[in-house]
């Protein structure tokens, strides 16, 4: 499986600006995903991290609200553009395997991130 | 939108019995995932199980699919205190799909000392 690693890990920002979560995989991957956990629910997918082209996002989540890049197959970052309450969530990235676990989908350890 | 739906919402039990959850969904897939949650941090990927596959085992963890009723369980035997946790299921439909995962609501599992 993959490592993961994620920043920051957590941060408490004010209502109107943005935050920048960045996303390392420990090996080259050709797909990476972007969640949204809200407290005490389910994750939905934001949007799919394409290398070399624009995100493909989920219906709900628009590019000017949650810009993201993917420079390379092994780095990836998520912006919470002009945050609101409503925004206070897990973020979480997550890889698609290779190889025999080709299928699998393995994922960071979250940004917890709280809005006031 | 989310697609599956996991029962129980929440679970407690004792250490030492067994834990079944189970997870309904509703498209196609082309495998299931099982997933743990330690109080909102990291999912864990536990076990996969494709489509063409009935039952699959990990060590104390059994899966089950049954693709004519569009569901799975997760049975935990011989539960133990850190197991406890909230437990996921995620469906993939494929790479028709863009392989992306539809998770279930979740079932929060107490295992009491």
């Amino acid at each position: 499986s993959a490592v993961i690693s994620q920043k920051p890990s957590r941060d408490i920002c004010q209502r109107g600006t943005s935050l920048t979560i960045q996303c390392q995989v420990d090996s080259q991957v050709t797909m990476m995903f972007w969640y949204r956990q809200q407290p005490g629910q389910s994750l939905t997918l934001i949007a799919t991290a394409n290398q070399g082209s624009e995100a493909t996002y989920e219906s709900g989540f628009v590019i000017d609200k949650f810009p993201i890049s993917r420079p390379n197959l092994t780095f990836s970052t998520l912006t919470v553009s002009n945050m609101s309450p409503e925004d206070s969530s897990i973020y979480l990235c997550s890889v698609r395997g290779w190889g025999q676990g080709y299928n699998e989908q393995f994922f960071g350890p979250g940004t917890r991130l709280t809005v006031l | 939108s989310q697609q599956g739906e996991e029962d129980p919402q929440a679970l407690s039990i004792q250490e030492g019995e067994n834990a079944t959850m189970n997870c309904s969904y509703k498209t196609s897939i082309n495998n299931l995932q099982w997933y743990r949650q330690n109080s909102g941090r990291g999912l864990v990927h536990l076990i996969l199980i494709r489509s063409n596959e009935r039952e699959k085992h990990s060590g104390r963890l059994r899966v089950t699919l049954d693709t004519s009723k569009k569901s799975s369980s997760l049975l935990i035997t011989a539960s133990r205190a850190a197991d406890t946790a909230s437990y996921f299921c995620a469906t993939d439909a494929g790479e028709t799909s863009g392989s992306r995962l539809t998770f279930g609501e979740g079932t929060q599992l107490t295992v009491n000392p």
